[in-house]
């Protein structure tokens, strides 16, 4: 079967600081693309960052980033300068070249702290 | 800026009744999904159209979930009869084309269903 595994449920972090929630994925395709999907409470999904697995090049979008390593299947997010509003639960997810849906994760919960 | 619209935003209902969500995507998005969080997880695909064509009903319930697209624009998703499993937020995504498998899913803000 093909899925995601984040392996902290819960991660905190101080305003300012850096912090880096894990994802690893198991699939059998060759194409394929993975994101991150954030999800404030009470609000609506929304997309972090999304990686192509044909680049090698890490995908960055301001202050998040990650860290793609194709042959451990391993795709990090990277959260610098944590701002109150990024407190939210973070889903990986991925979908391959065959098909459009996407499957995710079971998310991490990020609390950030003064 | 423009979003996927969904109402109810909160459903109660007891076990045996019938329930109806509606979605409305973004304007000149083919593409429909109806999602399925259950709580402590991650959404689960339900159903995916494009226009008013069912993609992918593989992981939909057809003996109590049914979905219909019918002019490929909103949508409504029932559940006949609930069942106290059936507790979980429902949402409903939308994306401009399927020909390319990056393009940006967007979600609405959900109907969370509970189910006595």
């Amino acid at each position: 079967a093909q899925t995601v595994t984040q392996s902290q449920p819960e991660m905190s972090v101080q305003e300012a600081e850096t912090v880096t929630l894990s994802c690893t994925y198991d699939t059998s395709e060759s194409d394929y693309y993975l994101f991150w999907y954030k999800q404030p409470p009470s609000r609506q999904m929304i997309l972090v960052i999304r990686q192509e697995a044909y680049k090698q090049q890490n995908a960055t979008e301001n202050r998040f980033s990650v860290n793609f390593q194709k042959a451990a299947k391993s795709f990090s997010l990277k959260i610098s300068d944590s701002q109150l509003g990024d407190a939210a639960m973070y889903f990986c997810a991925y979908t391959t070249g065959t098909a459009s849906k996407l499957t995710f994760g079971t998310g991490t919960r990020l609390q950030v702290t003064l | 800026e423009a979003e996927v619209a969904q109402s109810p935003r909160y459903k109660i209902t007891e076990k045996s009744q019938a329930v109806a969500f509606w979605c409305d995507p973004i304007s000149g998005h083919a593409t429909l999904y109806w999602y399925r969080q259950i709580l402590g997880q991650g959404p689960e695909l339900l159903v995916q159209f494009q226009d008013e064509s069912v993609v992918d009903d593989s992981q939909l319930p057809k003996d109590r979930f049914s979905a219909e697209r019918l002019k490929g624009v909103d949508s409504t998703l029932k559940i006949q009869p609930a069942e106290l499993g059936d507790s979980a937020m429902y949402l409903c995504a939308s994306s401009h084309r399927t020909s390319d498998v990056t393009d940006t899913q967007y979600f609405g803000p959900g109907t969370r269903l509970t189910v006595l």
